[in-house]
């Protein structure tokens, strides 16, 4: 059963444009979600959270919207980078722990 | 150093032989996950160790799984008599979670080859 599903395993967008990454959710007791960056050879590094009290959160170039009702959310980047290249997870946590779950991952590819 | 750190880096064992995975969360650190990550696939949880608290062991794959933490601190993930569907990259990640979610930090993982 998985509670968090990254549907697209791959995404290209063009340097300069927009990339959204999305990320979709089964278990209403979430309500804390995170998204992380992988590249190549390395562990995973956090990017940037969200708490279900909160519809967006802002940092930088990166921006998570969560729509609790649609048990949706998505990373937006903005303008893509090379650089950005990379696996990004979307996590969530919630419920009787604080236990994380991860999404299986989008591979972004940006194009110079 | 500050950071989670694993090892080894990489292991590479024959078919059938026992293995440990060793991981060093950042100190203060009170949750502890592992991971893998198998070639071309996402995260897999395996395991997770809060506190004091019954460890969550619902993703281990099979019997011949294992982990402990001693300590509160450092923890080792056993397999046993390993299989070549058990090549992966095993990821560690800590959080601190005192008072609520913080993010969880990783280490560089160990790649796990059974030829």
């Amino acid at each position: 059963d998985q509670q968090v599903k990254q549907n697209s395993p791959s995404l290209s967008v063009q340097e300069g444009r927009i990339s959204i990454l999305n990320c979709d959710y089964t278990n209403s007791m979430f309500d804390y979600f995170l998204w992380y960056k992988k590249y190549p050879a390395e562990g995973p590094t956090f990017l940037i959270s969200i708490s279900s009290i909160k519809d967006k959160n802002e940092d930088g170039r990166f921006t998570v919207f969560l729509n609790k009702s649609a048990k949706h959310l998505s990373l937006h980047i903005v303008p893509s980078q090379p650089g950005d290249s990379a696996v990004y997870f979307c996590a969530a946590g919630g419920g009787s722990n604080y236990k994380l779950t991860f999404g299986k991952g989008t591979l972004l590819t940006v194009n110079p | 150093g500050a950071g989670v750190s694993q090892s080894p880096s990489n292991k590479v064992t024959e078919k059938g032989k026992d293995v440990e995975l060793r991981c060093d969360p950042i100190s203060g650190h009170t949750a502890l996950y592992w991971y893998r990550q198998s070639l071309g696939q996402g995260l897999e949880f395996l395991i997770y160790f809060q506190g004091n608290s019954a460890p969550d062991k619902s993703g281990l794959p099979s019997d011949r799984f294992s982990a402990e933490r001693t300590g509160g601190s450092v923890s080792t993930l056993t397999i046993q008599r390993t299989q070549q569907e058990d090549s992966a990259v095993y990821l560690c990640a800590s959080s601190l979670e005192s008072s609520g979610y913080t993010e969880a930090f990783f280490g560089q993982g160990t790649r796990l080859t059974v030829v």
